[in-house]
C-alpha cells in the first residue's frame, strides 16, 4: 500500500499476556518510529530504527517492551507480561531518512489490557 | 531536552471564524517544527512543517503557521473554520541530533460550531 500499515487495528489482551504489534512502513523509507498515545501521558516516543544502525531505544518505558525491524522493512513491537497501564494507541511512523523531518503515521493499534 | 506547550486543550470556534492554535517550544538548537492533525480513530496527518527558510509556512486544508524565533512560537491559523476542521491538533518539535524523533505538545481539540 501507499501508506504506513499497522496491524491489528484493535487488540484486547489479558493482563500478563504477551502481545505483538506490527508495522509495515512506506516502501523505501529507511527510518521507522514507534510512539505511544495514552490519556495520561499524551504522545510519547518509544523507539526508532534507521537502516542498519543500532536502534534508539531511549523511549521504551520498561524492559517488557522490545522492538525489532527485519530486513529493514517490517517492524514488530512486543510487550511482554502486559499491564493495564500499557493500554494505549501505539502509532508507527516512517520517513525516507532520519535526517529528513516529518514522518508519515499509520492508523495505530489500540491496545486494551483487561 | 526539548518541550512543547500548547495553550488550551480545547478550543471552540464558529464556522467561518478564525482558527488560532497556540504552540510554544523549547529547544537548545534551531528546531524543526510541525503541526499534525488527528481525526477520530485515525493516525496523525502532517499539516505543515518548518525546517529552514521562510518563516510563514503554508500547509494543507488552508492552514498556515509562522515560526517566530524571538517568541519561540509556532502558532497555527486558518482564516475561516469549516466543520471538517473538527479534530485534535498536535504541535511537535523534532530532535535533529537524534534522528528527528518527535516531541509532542499535549494537543488541542477543536470544536466547530455551526
Amino acid at each position: 500500500g501507499a501508506g504506513v500499515s499497522q496491524s491489528p487495528s484493535n487488540k484486547v489482551t489479558e493482563k500478563g499476556k504477551d502481545v505483538e504489534l506490527r508495522c509495515d512502513p512506506i516502501s523505501g523509507h529507511t527510518a521507522l518510529y514507534w510512539y505511544r498515545q495514552s490519556l495520561g501521558q499524551g504522545l510519547e516516543f518509544l523507539i526508532y530504527f534507521q537502516g542498519n544502525s543500532a536502534p534508539d531505544k531511549s523511549g521504551l518505558p520498561s524492559d517488557r517492551f522490545s522492538a525489532e525491524r527485519t530486513g529493514g522493512s517490517v517492524s514488530t513491537l512486543t510487550i511482554q507480561r502486559t499491564q493495564q497501564e500499557d493500554s494505549a494507541v501505539y502509532l508507527c511512523a516512517s520517513s525516507l531518512d532520519f535526517g529528513l523531518p516529518g514522518a508519515f503515521f499509520g492508523q495505530g493499534t489500540r491496545l486494551t489490557v483487561v | 531536552a526539548q518541550s512543547v506547550t500548547q495553550l488550551g486543550s480545547h478550543v471552540s470556534v464558529s464556522e467561518g471564524a478564525l482558527v488560532l492554535l497556540r504552540c510554544n517550544y523549547s529547544s537548545s538548537v534551531p528546531p524543526y517544527l510541525f503541526w499534525y492533525v488527528q481525526y477520530p480513530n485515525q493516525g496523525l496527518q502532517l499539516l505543515l512543517k518548518y525546517t529552514t527558510g521562510a518563516t510563514l509556512v503554508k500547509g494543507i486544508n488552508g492552514f498556515e503557521a509562522e515560526f517566530k524565533k524571538s517568541e519561540t512560537s509556532f502558532h497555527l491559523t486558518k482564516p475561516s473554520a469549516h466543520m471538517s476542521d473538527a479534530a485534535e491538533y498536535f504541535c511537535a518539535v523534532s530532535d535533529k541530533s537524534a534522528g528527528n524523533k518527535l516531541t509532542f505538545g499535549g494537543g488541542t481539540r477543536v470544536l466547530v460550531k455551526p
